[in-house]
């Protein structure tokens, strides 16, 4: 089965740094996807990781240690527009993803 | 290009009723999804296809049939509607399967069943 795991909501203050964790337990791993979702739209591609480490990409990063079963989601310079939801996705040649975190960012 | 488009954006339906979720897509991918999405949860996969002639399950299949006669159309039947398929619904689609394919989706449908 799969198993994975992201905090339901985080808040931070324009122009801060926030970290969106998840932690996965799955049958299969080929990499792992970040998505984002504003709401009451579909979700975007943001990131992909297969190998362990950091990718970054303009004011967003994506971190995964395959090992521990754990990937990061970290967005710098928080902009109004980046309030949405952040959906992880294990890629076990179909995605399963997580719940989704919602992120408030507030003036 | 349109990208993933899917038809209608919104639909309410009675117990028991029959309907049909369209979905196309005009970037000659191989490989289509769809998945249901309830309100404070992941997306979850209904069916899926990598190819035309061929689909096989996903994780929440049960009431729901799939079809795929051409690469562009992947169309969803509901054919016994109940309040549990309450539900928003996303098709996508992608080049390959997942690893290192992005899935691009479509606006999806809001499906009420009353």
């Amino acid at each position: 089965g799969q198993n994975i795991d992201q905090p339901t909501e985080m808040t931070a203050t324009e122009g801060a740094i926030v970290q969106i964790n998840c932690t996965y337990q799955t049958s299969g791993f080929n990499g792992l996807f970040w998505y984002q979702q504003h709401a009451g739209e579909a979700p975007t591609f943001l990131s992909y990781n297969v190998l362990d480490g950091l990718e970054e990409k303009g004011r967003f990063s994506s971190f995964l240690s395959r090992s521990k079963g754990y990937s990061y989601l970290l967005l710098k310079e928080l902009q109004m527009k980046d309030s949405a939801s952040y959906l992880c996705a294990v890629d076990d040649y179909k995605l399963s993803f997580g719940a989704g975190t919602t992120v408030t960012v507030r003036a | 290009n349109a990208g993933v488009t899917q038809t209608p954006k919104f639909r309410i339906l009675k117990i028991g009723q029959s309907m049909t979720l369209q979905c196309a897509q005009d970037m000659n991918h191989n490989y289509m999804y769809w998945y249901r999405q309830d309100p404070g949860m992941g997306l979850k996969l209904i069916y899926y296809s990598v190819g035309a002639g061929i689909t096989d399950k996903g994780e929440v299949p049960n009431g729901y049939n799939v079809s795929r006669s051409t690469t562009e159309d992947f169309p969803l039947r509901l054919e016994l509607a109940a309040p549990s398929q309450t539900s928003v619904y996303f098709c996508a689609s992608s080049y390959g399967l997942a690893s290192y394919n992005e899935q691009f989706f479509g606006p999806g449908t809001r499906l009420t069943v009353l």
